[in-house]
């Protein structure tokens, strides 16, 4: 149990282009959905935190309007990068909580995005 | 907010060697302490955990420390292999989960 996919797996797109990530958890209800980025071998960082029907949190640094965060339901969010550049070129990885413990996170496969 | 460290950064060892990565927090209300095996391209992998009510936990050749008064935890593989080989990041959470840099373990056969 407990399976969180992503969608696309891979995306390259034109610069000035938006994209659209899509995390989803397949066998629970997720009520909280996290977003992080990971840029070649570094960290993970959080970008921002979405709970089911609200506004999504961002963390400081983290453009809201070009990251559009969206958790409409239980088991789906999304994250469109509005306006890609080549800086936005990264691996984007969400997890979700949500079922046991409210700390205890379950990870997307994660999508790599090449912006050119 | 929660700051995480770890270190090393790089790790080397020979094959049926121990590994030891060692992570200290910021936060003590930081209450749940994960670690994740990530491999190049995958997911962070959950390996181990511990909570604030606990010392120790062991799971086979993996063994997780906390040391709630000093801020530090630990984690410890034993008998390594060369699967072991990933990168290992510890990580916080006081409401959100706060990663360390990563430890690149790299086993030797």
């Amino acid at each position: 149990g407990a399976v969180v996919s992503q969608h696309p797996s891979w995306v390259i797109c034109k610069s000035g282009t938006s994209v659209k990530i899509e995390c989803r958890s397949l066998d629970f209800q997720a009520t909280t959905m996290f977003w992080y980025r990971q840029f070649p071998k570094q960290s993970l960082m959080l970008m921002a935190t979405s709970n089911e029907g609200s506004k999504a949190t961002y963390e400081q640094g983290v453009e809201k309007d070009k990251f559009l965060i969206n958790h409409a339901s239980l088991t789906l969010s999304t994250l469109t990068v509005t306006s890609a550049h080549p800086e936005d070129s990264s691996f984007y990885i969400c997890s979700a909580s949500g079922q046991g413990n409210t700390d205890t996170q379950y990870f997307g496969p994660g999508t790599r995005l090449t912006v050119l | 907010g929660e700051n995480v460290e770890q270190h090393p950064s790089t790790l080397s060892v020979q094959e049926g060697d121990s590994a030891v990565i060692k992570c200290t927090y910021s936060d003590s209300a930081s209450n749940y302490f994960p670690w994740y095996k990530q491999e190049l391209g995958k997911r962070p992998q959950l390996i181990i955990d511990i909570r604030s009510n606990v010392g120790e936990k062991k799971d086979q050749r993996i063994a997780v420390t906390l040391n709630k008064t000093a801020k530090h935890f630990s984690l410890h593989i034993t008998e390594t292999q060369p699967e072991d080989s990933a990168v290992y990041f510890c990580a916080a959470w006081g409401g959100k989960l706060q990663f360390g840099a990563g430890t690149q373990v790299v086993v030797t056969p």
